[in-house]
């Protein structure tokens, strides 16, 4: 598509229960950024792909959260037994080429964890 | 994590009046972004800046990337009340290989009609 797609816009969850957000790229483009932003409007890199590869995974949490970008499919962001502090919007970006063009960004995915 | 220093952190003008906000680092940058994001949704480019001392313009907006390489500046000119939003900006380090984007906390602008 033209667009970044994030499904769901809002996802609920009770604390530990597990979370799966999900975001399709801009059709040909190759590289795809997760990032969250929390409040103060922080926004906080976790993982890139180039294609299904993990390209920089320096900003994910070592527990609890992976992701995952397979042919043909959405990519997905996973958090398992998720905690208070993992409430915020998850935003997905995509960029062309090399992966230095700019990112274009989805609606994000607002998680609330009660 | 490394932030950018963006200022201001809020505007509040009347419509018509030109508005200037800048981000600023103590490292070196490849690459300054500006972005507006509007409630409930993601973040949507404006202007990108790829070379030290780069004007470039959308409409009556205009962003420099500064010539030490550690700082931006976006200006708006005659201001609509449709500019309200918070702007950004973004910035890829000059080191290794990394895509990834250092964030401004954002200048949140408000315009009286």
């Amino acid at each position: 598509g033209e667009e970044v797609a994030q499904t769901p816009k809002h996802l609920v969850r009770g604390e530990g229960q597990k979370a799966k957000l999900y975001c399709a790229p801009i059709k040909g483009h190759s590289y795809v950024f997760w990032y969250q932003q929390v409040l103060k409007n922080e926004f906080k890199f976790l993982i890139s792909f180039q294609n299904e590869n993990v390209f920089d995974e320096t900003g994910m949490p070592k527990e609890r959260f992976s992701a995952k970008c397979l042919p043909n499919s959405p990519c997905s962001l996973e958090i398992q037994a998720t905690k208070l502090e993992d409430s915020a919007v998850y935003f997905c970006a995509s960029s062309q080429g090399t992966g230095w063009q700019p990112q274009h960004f989805g609606d994000g995915t607002r998680l609330s964890i009660l | 994590g490394q932030q950018l220093n963006q200022s201001p952190q809020s505007m509040f003008i009347q419509e018509g009046e030109d508005v200037s906000m800048n981000c600023t680092s103590s490292s070196i940058f490849n690459t300054w972004l500006w972005y507006k994001q509007d409630p409930g949704e993601g973040p949507v480019l404006l202007i990108a800046l790829y070379k030290a001392g780069e004007l470039t313009s959308n409409g009556r907006l205009t962003a420099q990337f500064g010539i030490t390489r550690k700082d931006s500046f976006l200006n708006i000119s005659a201001s609509i009340p449709s500019d309200v939003g918070i702007y950004f900006c973004a910035g890829r380090l000059n080191a290794g290989n990394n895509r990834k984007l250092i964030w401004g906390l954002g200048t949140s602008l408000a315009v009286n009609p």
